[in-house]
């Protein structure tokens, strides 16, 4: 089973900044089959992005992911108030779905 | 665009089985493009994938829930369930139900199960 690690576990910032958040995994995940939520309170998770690095439909282009191998990002690239919220990342492989344990991104 | 809703007892004691529906709408669950599954979220916690069926009734189960997990499906109904055995506390959770490519692109609203005498 692949395990994924987020880092940090909160992330304190100011609207407008600049948030990078890490997804590691215990083994390389095809770039194709890692993918970003955002979740609020009360909600279910919103697919933010896919295939590493490619926007859902609606996202905004604030929102960008990267990497490859065992490492992945996702920055937010100016927080806005409403972007505060739980994230997490997701692997796919062997037909199975591993998820981070999440990475809360509170106002400072 | 797909919807999911979920449906079944929001209280199951423990030790019972705890079953659960997901009824698929704005689309057949005969497609070809999913899977169709279920993942849970513990009060305050993580994402937690619990398992997947095709239309045709393949199944793939979390290897920690897999003795106790049955998923099955009901094309006819565009309806898929969940069936969990034994369960505990720790069982408590909000169950969702969703569509499963690589990625989750729509999810039910998912239903809180309390697992409590």
């Amino acid at each position: 089973e692949i395990v994924l690690t987020q880092s940090p576990g909160t992330l304190s910032l100011s609207p407008g900044e600049r948030a990078t958040l890490s997804c590691r995994a215990s083994q390389s995940v095809s770039s194709s089959y890692l993918a970003w939520y955002q979740q609020k309170p009360g909600q279910a998770p919103r697919l933010l992005i896919y295939g590493a690095s490619s926007r859902a439909t609606g996202i905004p282009d604030r929102f960008s992911g990267s990497g490859s191998g065992t490492d992945f990002t996702l920055t937010i690239s100016r927080l806005e108030p409403e972007d505060f919220a739980v994230y997490y990342c997701q692997q796919y492989g062997s037909s199975q779905y591993t998820f981070g344990q999440g990475t809360k991104l509170e106002i400072k | 665009q797909l919807q999911l809703q979920e449906s079944g007892p929001g209280l199951v004691k423990p030790s019972e089985t705890l079953s659960l529906t997901c009824t698929v709408s704005g689309g057949s669950i005969s497609s070809s493009s999913y899977y169709w599954g279920w993942i849970r979220q513990p009060p305050g916690k993580g994402l937690e994938w619990i398992g997947s069926i095709y239309y045709s009734g393949s199944t793939y189960y979390n290897p920690s829930l897999k003795s106790r997990v049955t998923i099955s499906v009901d094309t006819s109904k565009n309806q898929f369930s969940l069936k969990l055995s034994s369960v505990t506390a720790a069982d408590t959770a909000v169950y969702y139900c969703a569509p499963l490519g690589f990625s989750v692109d729509y999810w039910g609203q998912g239903t809180l199960v309390t697992v409590s005498s």
